[in-house]
């Protein structure tokens, strides 16, 4: 039962556009959200996160919106550099565990053509 | 500061045998958690140790079982291996301040074979 779900596991954006990420979730418990972007042979990085009281937080480059009627969240990252290149997870949790016991996506390769 | 750290890199061993991975926390984390990526998915949550307590196990055999030391470094063991268990065994390490969990740090994880 996959609560966390990432339908798209590739994606491809030119260079200096705007990367979406998508990821639904089936749990109605989940109430903080976090994406995590990997490189090959390293752990999975903290990006950005946000809580089931926001709907949007930003970070520089990184945007994170959440729909929670339609248990939906997206990453945009504005402008798409090369080094974005990587595996990217969502990642849910519910309370009050906060940033622990993560329930992860299956992950979204995202690479950027120059 | 050193980040988490794994050993070992990689691992083989064969069908009904035992394994020690081991992680070495982020300095200052008090609490380690266990995850098992497997080819194709999302990191699965094994357990959490919190002060050398497991804190938390999710979905997960109790052939699978962990250990935290007193400085904080910790071990994930698996008993009886099978085919199945072949994954990227990822350990995080994160502080717990005023009860409050902070943002968890992986380390690049331990890759099994289990032939």
């Amino acid at each position: 039962d996959q609560q966390v779900k990432q339908n798209s596991p590739s994606l491809s954006v030119q260079e200096g556009r705007i990367s979406i990420l998508n990821c639904d979730y089936t749990n109605s418990m989940f109430d903080y959200f976090l994406w995590y972007k990997k490189y090959p042979a390293e752990g999975p990085t903290f990006l950005i996160s946000i809580s089931s009281i926001k709907d949007k937080n930003e970070d520089g480059r990184f945007t994170v919106f959440l729909n929670k009627s339609a248990k939906h969240l997206s990453l945009h990252i504005v402008p798409s550099q090369p080094g974005d290149s990587a595996v990217y997870f969502c990642a849910a949790s519910n309370y009050p565990f906060g940033n622990e016991k993560l329930t992860f996506g299956t992950g979204t390769r995202l690479t950027i053509i120059p | 500061e050193t980040g988490v750290t794994q050993s070992p890199t990689h691992l083989i061993k064969t069908r009904g045998q035992q394994v020690t991975l081991r992680c070495s926390s982020q300095s200052g984390h008090n609490t380690v958690s266990w995850y098992q990526q497997a080819l194709g998915q999302g990191p699965q949550f094994i357990f959490q140790y919190y002060r050398e307590e497991e804190n938390g196990r999710g979905n997960f055999p109790p052939r699978f079982s962990g250990l935290q030391f007193p400085n904080y470094s910790s071990e994930l063991n698996v008993n009886a291996l099978e085919l199945d268990d072949s994954a990227l065994y990822l350990c995080a390490s994160s502080p717990r301040v005023a009860g409050r969990q902070e943002t968890q740090y992986f380390g690049p994880g331990t890759r099994l074979l289990v032939l």
